[in-house]
């Protein structure tokens, strides 16, 4: 089955310890991104990775980093996580169309992240 | 400057009543995708449509509609005889890929209740 997964799904933790949310495709898809979705203010991209050891910042890139070391997956790390990250977050993948254009993304099931 | 605009935030109606739900966006690309995107209450999000900015013509799916136009820079989303099932927040998007990168930009959300 086609599918983006993401782990944990549900995390509480404390400020200051790191934490790695971890996402996975099997679809082959070169794009694959990272969103927080907060009320009021919708998705917000975080980080998106064009393919391998490709990666850039989205909207909202401060307190996180990533990594795209293969295809397949994408994890999300919180070097050093603070209450104002408490979140719904989202991992996505997409095919990319020529010319740097893409699909629509598959959406993982979300990680609903609370930092005390 | 938001680059998507979702000027409802909140709509509720009865069952069996026709509903349009707006998305107005910026983009300076020339090449561009707009999206609808459905998060129903269990929370996944679910790819609705893909229009490409060349494509003005507008699309029916059962009771869902969509009017693309370029002129007003709108992307409006009908909802024929709703049904309680609809009941969700509804999002709007739009792909953006400047300057080598590729970003999709989400509107707010607007949450539809549609009620027996």
């Amino acid at each position: 089955e086609a599918q983006v997964t993401q782990n944990p799904r549900y995390l509480i933790t404390v400020t200051g310890k790191k934490l790695t949310v971890t996402c996975s495709q099997n679809m082959n898809h070169e794009y694959m991104s990272w969103y927080r979705q907060d009320p009021g203010l919708g998705l917000r991209q975080i980080y998106y990775s064009m393919n391998v050891e490709v990666t850039d910042k989205g909207d909202v890139p401060e307190g996180y980093k990533v990594s795209r070391k293969e295809k397949r997956n994408f994890p999300l790390i919180l070097e050093s996580p603070s209450p104002n990250q408490t979140s719904l977050y989202f991992c996505a993948s997409s095919l990319r169309i020529a010319g740097g254009l893409y699909n629509e993304q598959f959406f993982g099931p979300g990680t609903r992240l609370t930092v005390l | 400057a938001q680059k998507v605009t979702q000027a409802q935030t909140e709509i509720s109606v009865v069952e069996k009543e026709d509903v349009t739900l707006d998305c107005v966006y910026e983009t300076r690309d020339t090449t561009y995708y707009l999206f609808w995107y459905k998060q129903p209450p269990s929370g996944e999000l679910v790819f609705l449509i893909r229009r490409n900015s060349f494509d003005e013509q507008n699309e029916i799916s059962g009771r869902y509609s969509w009017n693309f136009q370029k002129s007003t820079s709108s992307f409006n989303f009908t909802i024929t005889a709703s049904q309680v099932v609809d009941s969700a927040v509804y999002f709007c998007a739009l792909s953006e890929s400047q300057g080598g990168s590729e970003k999709l930009v989400f509107g707010k959300g607007m949450k539809l209740t549609v009620n027996p």
